[in-house]
């Protein structure tokens, strides 16, 4: 397709379990944002990628998070021992560029029993 | 002080009127500016980038940035009820080199 796309779009896990959720870029669009976003809040900045490296990763919150994006195409977001706090629709996005504009998935909401 | 600041509203807006959002920022080196609109239950699209100060104006929507008051706004003409949405600020933080959003201002047009 031609837009960001995200899987799963719907996540139900129990606490303490593992988690993994993909985003598949727009095409040639070499800058891919992982975020967090809570009912009633904007978008939290997690992670930013610029093709393999991880630019900046100041915004996951603790080790349990973790993402790569292997071949400067797909990421995986990976959250280790989940929590309740946890439960958030997680928003990938991409660019062409350094700065452009962004262009985001649906989302893949995570709820955490 | 908050990285982008924006007053989450709800701002209600008659039909036909001029709505007006706004939004601060505190990295005065930044150099990119995005609003996005926001249904209830669907991911933030974009409706306009501003790079320079001034107005820039795209169908019934302006966005309008003044760089030395580090403030950015968007006006929506002509306010229609499917305007209604959540409007997201976003900087893009040179110093960072990162895209903080607001926390977005949720606006309501009056049938």
């Amino acid at each position: 397709g031609a837009g960001v796309s995200q899987t799963p779009s719907n996540k139900v896990t129990e606490k303490g379990k593992y988690v993994e959720l993909r985003c598949d870029p727009i095409s040639g669009h070499t800058a891919l944002y992982w975020y967090r976003q809570s009912l009633g809040q904007g978008p939290e900045f997690l992670i930013y990628f610029q093709g393999t490296g991880a630019a900046d990763d100041s915004g996951l919150p603790n080790d349990r998070f973790f993402a790569v994006r292997p071949e400067g195409s797909v990421s995986t977001l990976k959250i280790q021992r989940t929590e309740r706090g946890d439960s958030a629709v997680y928003l990938c996005a991409s660019s062409h560029r350094e700065g452009g504009e962004l262009f985001f998935g649906e989302g893949s909401r995570l709820t955490v029993l | 002080q908050k990285e982008v600041e924006q007053n989450s509203g709800p701002l209600s807006v008659p039909e036909g009127a001029i709505a007006s959002l706004n939004c601060t920022y505190s990295d005065r080196v930044s150099q990119s500016f995005f609003w996005y609109r926001q249904y209830s239950g669907k991911s933030p699209e974009l409706i306009m980038s501003i790079y320079s100060n001034g107005d820039k104006e795209d169908g019934r929507f302006t966005a309008q940035l003044n760089k030395a008051s580090q403030y950015v706004s968007l006006l929506i003409r002509d306010s229609q009820p499917s305007d209604s949405a959540t409007y997201l600020c976003a900087v893009f933080m040179n110093r960072d080199d990162k895209i903080i959003f607001g926390k977005g201002t949720r606006l309501h047009i009056l049938p």
